[in-house]
């Protein structure tokens, strides 16, 4: 059975740190593996997307890493900002399905 | 514009009432999704459909039923809510179950 685990659960960081959220998975088969965002009360915005063939997914700020053999992607954040403060969830694609992690809450202050 | 859509955002109702939530997604995604999330923030899958069939089955309570129209819907109705059903409630779609997953922007539910 698939399970991810999110690596801290909270982080409370300066404004302009650079920043890397863990997660992890027990089960290499996967499909892809995506990174979201979700603000207080709101619903997920995806951030990357990346397919078990690839080895990163960057998008201005944000470069996140995958290495399926030992179970582990990595997001990182550049110069961080507080309107990065959100709750960071990890997913991965298992034959039919989503599994999400636990959640990193990212609190960056000015 | 919007690309999974949700209704209603907000739901409080009293225990025991049945309830539904419409999802409606202009993706053109084969395969929709109804996630739970809990109080701690968990977010856990529920249902999927791929063209009106039924895929994944959760071990939900018989309580709860999806039902698809057409392969652009996938509405969600509980019957006899309990206390423990309040959570938000979560939409998605995806093509070929490969891609990226779009969800919606949630339904609070609120049983009282």
């Amino acid at each position: 059975k698939q399970e991810v685990t999110q690596i801290p659960a909270a982080l409370s960081v300066p404004e302009g740190e650079n920043l890397v959220l863990n997660c992890s998975f027990t089960d290499s088969a996967i499909y892809n593996l995506q990174w979201f965002r979700q603000d207080p009360g709101k619903g997920l915005t995806s951030l990357l997307l990346i397919q078990s063939s690839q080895r990163e997914q960057t998008s201005g700020r944000l470069n996140a890493s995958l290495d399926k053999s030992s179970g582990r992607s990595t997001l990182y954040i550049a110069a961080s900002q507080p309107g990065d403060s959100a709750t960071y969830l990890c997913a991965v694609m298992n034959t039919d399905k989503l599994i999400f992690g636990t959640g990193t809450r990212l609190q960056v202050f000015p | 514009d919007t690309a999974v859509s949700q209704t209603p955002k907000y739901l409080v109702t009293q225990m025991g009432n049945d309830k539904s939530i419409k999802c409606e997604q202009n993706l053109g995604h084969d395969t929709m999704y109804w996630y739970k999330q809990d109080s701690k923030k968990f977010l856990k899958i529920m249902f999927s459909y791929n063209n009106k069939e039924l895929i994944i089955n959760e071990t939900v309570p018989n309580r709860f039923s999806p039902k698809s129209p057409d392969k652009a819907h996938l509405n969600l109705h509980i019957n006899s809510l309990e206390l423990g059903d309040s959570a938000v409630y979560f939409c998605a779609s995806s093509q070929v179950n490969r891609y990226g997953y779009t969800f919606g922007s949630g339904t609070r539910l609120t049983v009282v």
